[in-house]
């Protein structure tokens, strides 16, 4: 079965300072992965998603994110953050072959400081 | 475009009452997706729907929730009788196909508070 973790439920960070959430999944076949990000009191927004082809994929916002196969790793980087980036960020698998399913991971808030 | 629409916002009801969302997807999207979002986890699809036909309803506790989507349009989701637990945001999504690369388009969601 799938599933999908994200490692820290909380990251703090500086405004202009480097973000990293990470993601991590567990797939027996070919993943395809997204990057959703929540506001407060909103629903969820694509970021960016892989399905094939380029392993780097750039988003929204200067969001960027980078599938790595052998470390089953997708996870989101930003170079420079901002104060509007303050979110939770959800990491979410489906697979090929079957129907879209979506799978989330359990959200990492990122907060960002002056 | 208009996004996904859902109603009511907020709700607040006692356990052991009736409740009911509503929610119109975005025009043309054929797949509509009910997923429930408990405070500090992620969303956890709950049905979808192709057109009016339901795909996948395998986390929807059928002994006191239930969801149509008549003509294959918008489609309500209700719990009778509700639970403490089922205290959550209620999320709709919409995408314009059935396929796993497909972008699901998420409504601002419902949240549900039971006492």
């Amino acid at each position: 079965a799938q599933s999908v973790t994200q490692l820290g439920s909380h990251v703090s960070v500086s405004e202009g300072a480097l973000v990293l959430l990470r993601c991590n999944y567990s797939s027996s076949v070919p993943p395809y992965l997204f990057w959703y990000v929540q506001y407060p009191n909103q629903g969820l927004q694509l970021l960016l998603k892989y399905t094939t082809g380029a392993t780097l994929v750039k988003g929204i916002n200067g969001f960027e994110a980078e599938f790595k196969k052998s470390e089953t790793s997708f996870h989101l980087t930003k170079p420079s953050a901002h104060m509007s980036d303050a979110a939770e960020y959800f990491c979410a698998v489906t697979i090929s072959g079957g129907y879209n399913k979506l799978i989330f991971g359990a959200g990492t808030r990122l907060a960002v400081h002056p | 475009e208009a996004g996904v629409a859902q109603s009511p916002r907020y709700k607040i009801i006692e356990k052991r009452q009736s409740v009911a969302f509503w929610c119109n997807p975005i025009s043309g999207h054929a797949t509509l997706y009910w997923y429930q979002q408990i405070l500090g986890q992620g969303p956890k699809l709950l049905i979808q729907f192709q057109n009016n036909g339901v795909v996948d309803d395998s986390q929807l506790p059928k002994d006191r929730f239930s969801a149509e989507r008549l003509k294959g349009v918008d489609s309500t989701l209700k719990i009778q009788p509700a639970k403490l637990e089922d205290s959550a945001v209620y999320l709709c999504a919409s995408s314009d196909r059935d396929t796993f690369e497909e972008t699901q388009y998420f409504g601002p969601g419902t949240r549900l508070l039971v006492l």
